[in-house]
């Protein structure tokens, strides 16, 4: 599966939107781009995933860029529950396990 | 959605003796089970791969005999931390794999399991 790579550390004002970002430069055009968080104490949260289209759930939104060498996950109205780590994973669908980088630690600030 | 969940959430056992955590598919069966370890402020680490009725595949670095994992149902897995030591105190997690439309294959995640070894 593809690196990626993830700022360590991003602060947002609550009710503000939050971008993060997510460089995955080596992938492969059968993987896909996975979104998780981890709130402290707890198990990894699935948000969304995407292969090259732009995708939007009720949790977040996923934009990946046509050569889809990167991507950035939306989190449009940001508040304080959403302070975590995010974590950006490549994936071939049907491969057998997520494997997780550094991921971005987002703090929500009132 | 798909549930998993783990028992028990927190454990503190002594030195010396040794300590069963259960993972559990609620409402879909998962004929593969994944256990990560977590230490603190750093990121989750596959530790093995189990697939129902049969061995686990450990990863690098990770000793078979000191974490068991046994995987005999479609539902259960179970990884055994033997001997434990201070130094295998960590937050484990468990994730099972879900087949749903198509072949395609998700994963989802237990809450975690709070190790502290005195």
């Amino acid at each position: 599966d593809a690196k990626t790579t993830q700022p360590p550390s991003m602060d947002c004002a609550e009710g503000r939107a939050a971008n993060l970002p997510c460089n995955h430069s080596t992938i492969s055009g059968n993987e896909y781009v996975y979104w998780y968080r981890q709130i402290h104490s707890q198990g990894p949260q699935y948000i969304i995933h995407g292969l090259k289209n732009n995708e939007t759930n009720e949790m977040a939104s996923l934009i990946i860029t046509e050569d889809r060498k990167s991507s950035t996950l939306i989190l449009p109205h940001a508040t304080l529950r959403d302070t975590a780590v995010y974590y950006c994973i490549v994936r071939v669908l049907m491969n057998n396990d997520m494997r997780f980088g550094a991921g971005t630690r987002l703090t929500v600030k009132p | 959605g798909a549930v998993v969940s783990q028992h028990p959430s927190r454990v503190i056992c002594k030195s010396g003796t040794s300590v069963k955590i259960e993972c559990r598919s609620l409402d879909f069966q998962a004929t593969t089970m994944f256990w990560y370890r977590q230490f603190p402020k750093q990121s989750l680490m596959l530790m093995a791969t189990s697939n129902e009725g049969s061995k686990a595949t450990y990863e690098q670095g990770v000793e078979k005999d000191k974490f068991l994992i046994n995987h005999a149902s479609l539902t259960l897995s179970t990884l055994t931390v033997t001997s434990a030591h201070p130094e295998d105190s960590s937050f484990y997690i468990c994730s099972a794999r879900d087949q749903g439309i198509a072949g395609i294959y998700e994963q989802y995640f237990g809450p975690g399991t709070r190790l502290t070894v005195t």
